[in-house]
């Protein structure tokens, strides 16, 4: 199994809402990355985590909340989001946080009304 | 100042028509780099890693090639399904383990 799997594949949010992104991937990898994209621009890296733990956050506002409950799983919780955060979310997954390859999941598309 | 550089940002092509995407890279010690195509809406799918000079993978119509400087994207009689947008990305010695994306070439295929 090569596939990073996504969901919600579309969650349209007002400013005031809560919810949560969800990610899952089961090749054994043990890094895994949460991106933001936005309109014809390149994957912008905003946390990254090895082996369960935290080790990267890319000065994201504190309206992002990311979460490993394990190896498999990764979350992002939203709140009070901007209608600016309206992007791509792009999960990620790898052998490890260093220089191996990258898969991508399919992605969640959010808007912020 | 930009480390990972794509050339050109949109190329249009025939169908048959071969032709190469560039990625320059000024990071030093190169770890490893990254080709992805990329659909409209859609996560960036793998393609190839390339980790040293002189390297070369192969996939179908598609051939990526590693100097020291740059990599190119070789894409040999493509079809309309070659459109997408394909990215480039490095790791290197002070990235952390993170990859560096360029932004990209638009590719176009006509029938």
């Amino acid at each position: 199994d090569t596939e990073v799997t996504q969901t919600p594949k579309h969650l349209v949010m007002g400013m005031t809402n809560k919810k949560s992104l969800k990610c899952e991937q089961h090749m054994g990898h043990r890094a895994m990355y949460w991106y933001k994209q936005k309109a014809k621009k390149p994957p912008e890296l905003m946390f990254v985590y090895s082996y369960e733990k935290l080790s990267i956050n890319e000065s994201v506002p504190s309206r992002f909340s990311p979460e490993c409950p394990n190896s498999s799983l990764l979350n992002l919780h939203l709140h009070a989001l901007q209608p600016e955060d309206s992007a791509l979310y792009l999960c990620a997954s790898s052998q490890s946080s260093g220089e191996n390859e990258q898969f991508f999941g399919p992605g969640t598309r959010l808007t912020v009304l | 100042e930009d480390q990972v550089t794509q050339s050109p940002e949109a190329l249009r092509l025939q169908e048959g028509e071969s032709s190469s995407l560039n990625c320059s890279y000024t990071v030093s010690g190169l770890r490893g780099l990254f080709w992805y195509r990329q659909d409209p809406g859609k996560g960036p799918e793998f393609l190839f890693t390339l980790y040293s000079a002189g390297e070369e993978k192969e996939k179908e119509r598609l051939k990526a090639t590693l100097t020291k400087k740059e990599s190119f994207l070789h894409i040999t009689a493509p079809k309309p399904e070659d459109s997408a947008t394909y990215l480039c990305a490095v790791h290197y010695g002070g990235s952390q383990g993170n990859l560096i994306f360029g932004k990209g070439t638009k590719l176009s295929v006509k029938p």
